[in-house]
């Protein structure tokens, strides 16, 4: 059974600090990785990472995967109170039709950005 | 273009009984997957609907079923509610095609059994 964890579990810390969310899986067949953020609302979309090695950056937050020792992180530098949040890692497994694959989620680290 | 929208967004059942949920995927998205979060376990795959078939299914027990209509919109259907029900049913469309991993996510149903 595919398997994604995250750690660590929850985090605090202040506004302009940099924080390191960690992601490993275990995956039959793995195809990509998706990072979401949740408020208080729907996850959105953040980043899919599909390359080992390859740094993708969005503003402040950036992530990075290696499919060799199976995890991936997610960077987010001075960090503001917006950025409190759950961090969702996803995996999806290859698939051998066209179709789309479920996602396996972690649990999700939950940020606290105080000001 | 309108994002995934459910309905209802919060719905209060006693056990026994039965609910219904609905979601409209973006026009033009043919997928759609049904996940269950709940603080413990966090956010786990239902099933996935496209093209009016169900194409993925996780380990949940048969009183959770789902289908989907020729407009792509889809709807879940829990039996004989139970309180370990209550949780945050939040649905998520993508175009369905070969490489759409990307799935964009509705603000969820709230369910609370009592």
């Amino acid at each position: 059974e595919d398997k994604v964890v995250q750690s660590p579990l929850s985090l605090v810390v202040h506004e302009g600090d940099t924080v390191t969310l960690n992601c490993s899986y275990e995956v039959t067949n793995f195809r990509s990785l998706l990072w979401y953020k949740q408020e208080k609302k729907a996850p959105t979309f953040l980043f899919m990472l599909t390359s080992s090695g390859i740094e993708k950056k969005s503003g402040r937050l950036s992530s990075i995967l290696d499919k060799k020792e199976l995890f991936s992180i997610l960077n987010i530098t001075a960090t503001q109170t917006g950025d409190s949040a759950i961090y969702l890692c996803a995996v999806v497994p290859s698939r051998d039709t066209g179709a789309n694959s479920k996602l396996t989620f972690g649990k999700g680290i939950t940020l606290s950005v105080r000001p | 273009k309108a994002g995934v929208t459910q309905t209802p967004r919060y719905l209060i059942k006693t056990r026994g009984q039965q609910v219904t949920l609905s979601c409209s995927p973006i026009s033009g998205h043919r997928s759609v997957s049904w996940y269950q979060q709940t603080p413990g376990q966090g956010l786990q795959f239902l099933f996935e609907y496209f093209s009016e078939t169900q194409r993925n299914k996780g380990n949940f027990p048969g009183r959770f079923s789902g289908r989907q209509f020729s407009n792509s919109r889809s709807e879940m259907n829990v039996s004989t509610l139970e309180l370990g029900d209550s949780a945050l049913y939040l649905c998520a469309s993508s175009p369905g095609g070969a490489y759409s991993y990307e799935q964009y996510f509705g603000p969820g149903t709230r369910l609370t059994v009592t």
